[in-house]
């Protein structure tokens, strides 16, 4: 079975732009969490999205933003983009919402911001 | 403020000599700890949940263990191939909480 998906891989962007960062999620898998990593740093939590609603959020300004579609995949949406945003995005996802289900995280999206 | 800490923050071990990581946390509302392995480039690897004070894990090499205030990785007898990122995280209500990961590397 495949994995959890992401694309693109890598992205360059400019600062002031927007980016739209998509994950596919393991078959069956309701839920889908979003991550910031930079580098030597753990993952920042972003967003949790559970049956197309928010679950949970971190703290990160509106300019970040998330949905989720019928057939459970996610977009991660980031606007007026800034060099501090430059990071790993991550995507995992679980069968469902809460702790007693594992998360299993994509290769993520490397963005730079220059 | 809910947060945790792992130590050491780097790890350099002989093949063969057995260690432990560190995870201790202060979080409001515990509902689950995680351990995962990232390897460079790539995604966190779950390894491991624990839910509560005395729940123990294995696999392979790898045992995790958990009490009221901190949690445990203990690696026996490690391999080259076991060299990776360790990270630790937290469930709270509606949120996950990771640490900054211990870099352990395996000497042949």
């Amino acid at each position: 079975d495949a994995g959890v998906t992401q694309s693109p891989t890598h992205l360059i962007k400019t600062r002031g732009q927007h980016v739209t960062l998509r994950c596919s999620p393991i078959s069956g898998h309701k839920s889908v969490s979003w991550y910031q990593q930079v580098l030597g740093q753990g993952p920042q939590f972003i967003f949790q999205y559970y049956e197309k609603e928010e679950r949970g959020r971190g703290n990160f300004p509106d300019r970040f933003s998330a949905r989720q579609f019928p057939n459970y995949s996610s977009e991660l949406n980031v606007n007026a983009l800034l060099l501090g945003d430059s990071a790993l995005y991550l995507c995992a996802s679980s069968l469902a919402q809460g702790a007693r289900y594992e998360q299993y995280f994509g290769p993520g999206t490397r963005l730079t911001v220059t | 403020e809910d947060q945790v800490t792992q130590s050491p923050e780097a790890l350099r071990l002989q093949e063969g000599e057995s260690s432990s990581l560190n995870c201790s946390y202060t979080v409001s509302g515990l509902r689950g700890l995680f351990w995962y392995r990232q390897d460079p480039g790539k995604g966190p690897e779950f390894l491991f949940t624990l839910y509560s004070a005395g729940e123990e894990k294995e696999k392979e090499r790898l045992k995790a263990t958990l009490t009221k205030k901190e949690s445990f990785l203990h690696i026996t007898a490690p391999k080259p191939e076991d060299s990776a990122t360790y990270l630790c995280a937290v469930h709270s209500p509606y949120k996950y909480i990771f640490g900054t990961g211990t870099r352990l590397k395996v000497l042949a």
